[in-house]
C-alpha cells in the first residue's frame, strides 16, 4: 500500500523557532509533494509544493527541502508564530486513471507559544 | 475563490440510519473526492470521482457509497450508518490533467453515529 509517513505526531515550538516536520515515502513513482495546512474548523488548504526535480522550494517562511535519493521531504518554518499553529500534512501523487490521488501523511498538530 | 460547500457541519445519527453527506463546487472541477479525517490517522481517501457518473474506490470504500449526478455535486451515503463511521468528512476538488493541480477542501462535517 502507498504510504506516507509523517513525524513528529505533535511539536512545540517558542515563537521565533524554526518548526521542523519530517515526511518519508516509498513509491520512486511519486512526483508531487504538497503540504497542506488546517486550522481548526476548517478543511485543510494547499501550503507549499515541490517537484522532485528541485532540491528546495522556499515561500516566504516555509520551505521544503527534498532528498530523492533518501526519499523524504521536509517542512521548515523559519520564524515561527503564533498564528503557525495548526496541524500540517505532507502527501504525495501519482497518476492514476487520469487523475491525481493525493495519499496523506497522518498530520504534525504544530503549537507555537508565544 | 474556489469554495467547496459541504451540506452540515455537524450531523447526528442513529445506527442503521441511511446518511447523505452532500459536497458542491463551483469552479467547474472535473475530479472530486471525498476523505475522512480520525486523529492520528490523517486524511483517507474514500471515493473519488474523475467525471459525471464515474467513481473509483479510494483506500477505505467499505460501508460508503457515491452518486455524481451533476460534475459540481458529489454526495456521500452511508447505507447504514455505524458508530465506527463516526469521523469528520471532508469532501475536495480538482481539475483534471496537469501537474500538481491543488486540491480544494470544504470546511468538513463532523457526523456522529450514536
Amino acid at each position: 500500500q502507498q504510504q506516507v509517513k509523517q513525524s513528529p505526531q505533535s511539536l512545540i515550538v517558542q515563537k521565533g523557532g524554526i518548526s521542523i516536520i519530517n515526511c518519508a515515502y516509498e513509491n520512486t513513482a511519486f512526483d508531487y509533494f504538497p503540504w497542506y495546512q488546517q486550522f481548526p474548523g476548517k478543511g485543510p488548504a494547499l501550503l507549499i509544493a515541490i517537484r522532485p526535480d528541485v532540491s528546495e522550494k522556499k515561500e516566504g517562511r516555509f520551505t521544503i527541502s527534498f532528498n530523492k535519493s533518501a526519499k523524504q521531504f521536509s517542512l521548515h518554518i523559519m520564524d515561527s508564530q503564533p498564528g503557525d499553529s495548526a496541524t500540517y500534512f505532507c502527501a504525495a501523487s501519482r497518476r492514476w486513471g487520469g487523475s491525481e490521488k493525493l495519499v496523506f501523511g497522518k498530520g504534525t498538530k504544530l503549537t507555537v507559544n508565544p | 475563490d474556489v469554495k467547496v460547500t459541504q451540506s452540515s457541519r455537524y450531523l447526528v445519527k442513529r445506527t442503521g440510519e441511511k446518511v447523505f453527506l452532500e459536497c458542491v463546487q463551483d469552479m467547474d472541477h472535473e475530479n472530486m473526492f471525498w476523505y475522512r479525517q480520525d486523529p492520528g490517522l490523517g486524511l483517507r481517501l474514500i471515493y473519488f470521482s474523475y467525471d459525471v457518473k464515474m467513481k473509483e474506490k479510494g483506500d477505505i470504500p467499505e460501508g460508503y457509497s457515491v452518486s455524481r449526478e451533476k460534475k459540481e455535486r458529489f454526495s456521500l451515503i452511508l447505507e447504514s450508518a455505524s458508530t465506527n463511521q463516526t469521523s469528520m468528512y471532508l469532501c475536495a476538488s480538482n481539475t483534471r490533467g496537469g501537474w500538481g493541480d491543488t486540491q480544494y477542501f470544504g470546511p468538513g462535517t463532523r457526523l456522529t453515529v450514536l
